[in-house]
């Protein structure tokens, strides 16, 4: 079975751009989060998304946006591009929306802002 | 608020040596607790999970033990190999924190052969 994915694996932008990253969640799976992983530092939680409703939401400007289309899948929005949103971008989903159930992460989505 | 702090890196071991990796949490409640393990270029990959006091987690020779007493989840492993390399990440999931997962920021382990 396919894990996580995400797409595109690597993108590069500059200051003041709009950029979209694409998630699928492992089949079945209701709940997508998103997470900033700044390099060398543990991810941030940035979204999460279950059963097409936002369950939640970090501390991120409101540049940021998300959605989950009927049929899992999600998307992550980010407009007014800044060089500190330069992270990789990690989606995860679980089964159910539950503190116990284990996320499944994909490899991420490296954005460079320049 | 919720939060993890893990020991800072680099932790350098030779082969075959013991590790321990110090995770300590602070949380409203009884959260789920986890090691993550992200190895170069890619996501993370869940190690191993507690998700009650006394509980401890196990997978591929490590461990952990979720203690209520000392807010602590210490990742510990007997013998390391030069395949263990990699950033460790403790983290915690729920109680008041609702269902996002809160990480440390990681430990970074070299193993030399």
């Amino acid at each position: 079975d396919a894990g996580v994915t995400q797409s595109p694996t690597h993108l590069i932008k500059t200051r003041g751009q709009q950029v979209t990253l694409r998630c699928s969640p492992i089949s079945g799976h209701k709940s997508v989060s998103w997470y900033q992983q700044v390099l060398g530092q543990g991810p941030q939680f940035i979204f999460q998304y279950y059963e097409k409703e936002e369950r939640g939401r970090g501390n991120f400007p409101d540049r940021f946006s998300a959605r989950q289309f009927p049929n899992y899948s999600s998307e992550l929005n980010v407009n007014a591009l800044l060089l500190g949103d330069s992270a990789l971008y990690l989606c995860a989903s679980s089964l159910v929306d539950s503190e116990y159930n284990e996320q499944f992460f994909g490899p991420g989505t490296r954005l460079t802002v320049l | 608020g919720n939060s993890v702090t893990q020991m800072e890196g680099p932790v350098t071991l030779s082969e075959e040596a013991f590790l321990t990796i110090n995770c300590t949490y602070t949380a409203t409640g009884y959260p789920s607790l986890f090691w993550y393990v992200q190895y170069p270029g890619e996501g993370l990959q869940l190690l191993l999970k507690a998700t009650k006091a006394d509980d401890k987690g196990s997978n591929k020779g490590f461990e952990a033990t979720y203690r209520k007493e000392t807010t602590s989840f210490h990742l510990e492993k007997g013998s390391v190999q030069v395949s263990d390399s990699a950033v460790y990440f403790c983290a915690l999931r729920g109680a008041t924190g609702g269902f996002k997962t809160i990480f440390g920021a990681g430990t970074r382990l070299f193993v030399k052969a």
